[in-house]
């Protein structure tokens, strides 16, 4: 299985809203609803932030946003603030019963 | 609170074995289908396995590059899961984390701290 496809960095100045793609196939991303987001900040555990493509875990902001069409899922951030700069990396059930990882997203916040 | 405690990592030897732990509390983990993940340094978080409950039948699933030489298990008595790693390769040199599977696809709710396994010569 091979991992999603996930810009290797995207930027952003605070206030903006950003968003972070993640393109798999029909196997994976296009073919369930079971694609969740999690963010890691530096030495730490990821940490969920949307799953079930869109649904936000209690205690996330709903500055977090989460999309999916056809075979390539979004998330997106608004109103960026500085503690958004982290990793964020995508994942997807797969037709295989595995789940693929994409391959990380590293955030910038200007 | 759920709270996922790894440990048991270390430096190792290639070909040798470590067998990780991770001790759960918070929910109740004779119910629950839970992953190991890992992330080798500066690189991407890559999943490991699973193990479904007991009463989802206990199988276990592994991705390719460990099906094989590693094992999942669980100890329900004692709320800890496990992961056996025979003929470690130095490419398994990575922080290893537990996850608890919330859906049964994948939904990572809970991690663990990681712990560090090192496979070198």
């Amino acid at each position: 299985q091979s991992a999603l496809t996930q810009p290797a960095s995207v930027s952003g100045s605070p206030g903006q809203s950003i968003t972070i793609s993640c393109t798999g196939t029909s196997s994976d991303v296009g073919g369930y609803n079971y694609v969740s987001w999690y963010q890691q900040l530096p030495q730490k555990a990821p940490k969920l932030m949307i799953y079930e493509v869109s649904n936000r875990p209690s205690g996330v902001s709903n500055r977090f946003s989460g999309s999916k069409s056809g075979n390539t899922a979004s998330l997106t951030i608004s109103g960026l603030q500085a503690e958004d700069e982290a990793d964020y990396y995508c994942t997807s059930y797969t037709s295989s019963n595995t789940v693929v990882f994409g391959g990380g997203t590293k955030l910038t916040v200007l | 609170e759920v709270q996922l405690v790894d440990s048991g990592g270390g430096l190792i030897k290639p070909g040798e074995s470590l067998r990780l732990s991770c001790a759960v509390s918070g929910l109740t983990f004779s119910d629950a289908w839970m992953c190991w993940v890992r992330q080798a340094p500066g690189k991407g978080l890559e999943w490991v396995g699973r193990i479904k409950s007991k009463g989802s039948g206990g199988t276990t699933d592994y991705a390719a590059p460990v099906k094989g030489r590693f094992t999942i298990s669980r100890d329900d008595s004692k709320n800890t899961l496990y992961l056996q790693m025979n003929g470690l390769k130095t490419e398994d040199t990575a922080v290893y984390y537990c996850t608890h599977d919330s859906s049964g696809y994948y939904s990572f709710h809970y991690w663990g701290q990681g712990t560090l396994v090192t496979v070198s010569s």
